[in-house]
């Protein structure tokens, strides 16, 4: 079975431009999550779907962060416009179950770089 | 004070030798708890899942405190190939309910 698959791998854009992640969760998976993951810090929680429903968006920085996921399956986390703080790994988990509260399962991740 | 708080470490250990990793939780209303091991540059993976009654799996045996509100896990016997960083995870029910929330992670560096 296929596991949570992410593109691009690794992106670099110059500051003010606009850029988009892509996730495909596990098959089946009803909760999928996307985290920001500096270097040398534990990956931080951006936002929650339940399905196509975003649960928590609570530390997502809504001025410049947008995300989707249409028909409850695959996502897109876009930034515009980027700015250089946002260089970081951008990783989408996904679990099975209500309300989360189970182990998920990451994809490789995306490497932004901002120059 | 963070939700979950780790030792950054690094630990550097001999081959062989016995490790251990606590992890401090701030949120009382935290029903489940996980142990995930990161390799450099790649994703986090689930290493073993933290039950009350602690559990072992191998050379690994995770511990859970609820009263303190402290997780622990031990690994005996260090292997090479146990050189990553360790991420303590919570799961939060109430506020956040069912987000899982990272400490910022231990790094293990086992040597010959």
């Amino acid at each position: 079975e296929a596991g949570v698959v992410q593109s691009p791998r690794y992106k670099i854009i110059e500051k003010k431009q606009p850029v988009a992640f892509w996730c495909n969760p596990i098959s089946g998976h009803n909760t999928l999550y996307w985290y920001r993951q500096n270097l040398g810090q534990g990956p931080e929680l951006l936002i929650r779907y339940e399905n196509e429903e975003a649960v928590d968006d609570s530390q997502l920085p809504k001025d410049r962060f947008s995300a989707e996921r249409l028909k409850g399956v695959d996502s897109t986390l876009k930034i515009q416009p980027a700015e250089l703080g946002d260089s970081a790994v951008y990783l989408c988990a996904s679990s099975f179950g209500s309300e989360g509260g189970t182990e998920a399962f990451f994809g490789q991740g995306t490497r932004l770089t901002v120059v | 004070r963070k939700e979950v708080e780790q030792d950054p470490g690094p630990f550097n250990v001999p081959e062989g030798a016995t490790v251990a990793f606590n992890c401090t939780y701030s949120n009382s209303a935290s029903q489940s708890f996980f142990w995930y091991r990161q390799d450099c540059r790649k994703e986090p993976k689930l290493l073993m899942s933290v039950y009350s009654s602690g559990n072992e799996d191998g050379r690994f045996t995770a511990q859970l405190n609820r009263a303190s509100q402290y997780i622990s896990l031990l690994i005996r016997d260090s292997k090479l190939s146990d050189s990553a960083t360790y991420l303590c995870v919570v799961i939060l029910y109430g506020g956040s309910q069912g987000n899982l929330i990272f400490g910022k992670g231990t790094k293990l560096s086992v040597k010959p």
